[in-house]
């Protein structure tokens, strides 16, 4: 069974930079998997950050940018602010029209 | 505006029924795929299950496979979860999301959310 691990907490000062990974039990992330990412806030609906990769949903402030680094996803928040803090999550898409999220990373900002 | 809006959500006992709906407007709703996303009390995002835009394709999490059914009315503009067999690892905030624009692979809009639980 395929897992996809996320980091389950990371902190960050404000103003700072920040970077949370997405990664596979077995295997390496690459771009034919289609990282996408997520932030949610408790109580509220997941709100579309990066899809394809890298690519910023419309809106999305160009601190958050998506990358592959080595074997796994990534999402940088540069510039950090009180309200980044949030769940974040990642999801690949594992072919065959399924996809599996990862855990979820709590980004607190202090 | 691009809208997503579930109902249908309730307290349901194990091994009964449920038909959640998602309701889209704002955007040509026959040109995206949908795709159902739950997420347990005080867990993470779990993906459900996958609509084509015509309807004709359908996936599902193996969890759910041979329980619950994805459906999809473009002439309403709606999406359906037909939910049976249930149980109370089911109890969960049911999304419904958007196939996006540019790579059906992400999910661009979201609504948000219905309750389903299941206990007796």
């Amino acid at each position: 069974q395929t897992v996809v691990t996320q980091e389950p907490s990371f902190s960050v000062s404000p103003g700072g930079t920040v970077t949370l990974t997405c990664g596979l039990s077995s295997g390496s992330v690459s771009t034919t998997y289609y990282p996408s990412w997520y932030q949610q806030t408790p109580g509220q609906a997941p709100r579309t950050l990066i899809y394809s990769t890298s690519t910023r949903s419309s809106g999305v402030p160009d601190r958050f940018s998506g990358s592959i680094l080595g074997n796994k996803a990534a999402l940088t928040i540069t510039g950090a602010r009180a309200d980044d803090e949030s769940d974040y999550y990642c999801v690949l898409y594992m072919g065959g029209g399924s996809w599996v999220f990862g855990g979820g990373t709590k980004l607190t900002v202090l | 505006e691009v809208n997503l809006v579930e109902s249908g959500g309730a307290l349901v006992q194990p091994g009964g029924s449920l038909r959640l709906s998602c309701a889209a407007s704002g955007f040509t709703f026959s040109d995206h795929s949908m795709n159902w996303v739950r997420q347990a009390p005080g867990k993470g995002l779990e993906w459900v299950s996958y609509i084509g835009n015509s309807g004709s394709i359908t996936h599902y999490t193996d969890s759910v496979k041979g329980r619950f059914t994805f459906s999809r009315d473009n002439a309403k503009n709606s999406v359906y979860l037909q939910m049976n067999s249930l149980r109370a690892e089911d109890t969960a905030v049911y999304y419904c999301a958007r196939g996006g624009t540019y790579d059906f692979r992400a999910f661009d809009i979201w609504g948000q959310g219905t309750m389903v639980t299941v206990s007796s």
